[in-house]
């Protein structure tokens, strides 16, 4: 299995909702990523988990909330998101073999907040 | 602070013309690393480069790595409609985590049948 799955595909939300994104990867991967992207624009470093310890929050607001529940899994928990939160959540996991590194990216979640 | 930039940001091209996208980092870069993204879709890995001065070759792709370890390309020769996307480079940030990766700021790729 190399593929990094991801749901829900579309979310639609308001700004008072709580809901949370999943990401899954079965390639034994220690090194686990979330990433938000606008249109046009490359993928935005928000989290990196590492051996479900989080190793890298790039200042990212509290109304996000990642969570590694084991080396599989990777939760994003969305409270009070502002309209600007729209945009495409992209989950990934890392390969590495001495130099060589390789990010496995899920397909994503569409996110709208209304 | 540390910047990936590409250029052109974007190209429109007739089927079997090449095309070529452009890759320059503000700071030195361990490696390089290219994915494309198909519209409507996700990142996906291409290829990782290291060696200073290194070329690779994929089917009709081509890309190398500055001998600085600044720059890379990507060229594409005889287009085709299968690749449609926007092309990504991306390196390590530097000085710091090396889990951490920088992506350029992006080619989106257009081809006219």
């Amino acid at each position: 299995d190399t593929e990094v799955t991801q749901t829900p595909k579309h979310l639609v939300m308001g700004m008072t909702n709580k809901k949370s994104l999943k990401c899954e990867q079965h390639m034994g991967h220690r090194a686990m990523y979330w990433y938000k992207q606008k249109a046009k624009k490359p993928p935005e470093l928000m989290f990196v988990y590492s051996y479900e310890k989080l190793s890298i929050n790039e200042s990212v607001p509290s109304r996000f909330s990642p969570e590694c529940p084991n080396s599989s899994l990777l939760n994003l928990h969305l409270h009070a998101l502002q309209p600007e939160d729209s945009a495409l959540y992209l989950c990934a996991s890392r390969f590495t073999s001495g130099s060589y590194n390789e990010q496995f990216f899920g397909p994503g979640t569409r996110l709208t907040v209304l | 602070g540390q910047q990936v930039m590409q250029i052109p940001q974007y190209q429109h091209v007739q089927e079997g013309e090449d095309f070529t996208t452009y890759c320059n980092s503000s700071t030195t870069l361990s490696n390089i690393q290219w994915y494309k993204q198909r519209p409507g879709g996700h990142p996906v890995f291409l290829i990782q480069l290291v060696k200073s001065g290194e070329v690779k070759k994929q089917k009709r792709l081509t890309f190398q790595f500055g001998e600085a370890k600044k720059n890379s390309s990507l060229h594409i020769t005889a287009t085709q409609t299968t690749d449609v996307g926007t092309y990504f480079c991306a390196g390590p940030r530097y000085g710091g985590a090396t889990n951490k990766l920088i992506f350029g700021t992006g080619t989106l790729l257009a081809v006219q049948p």
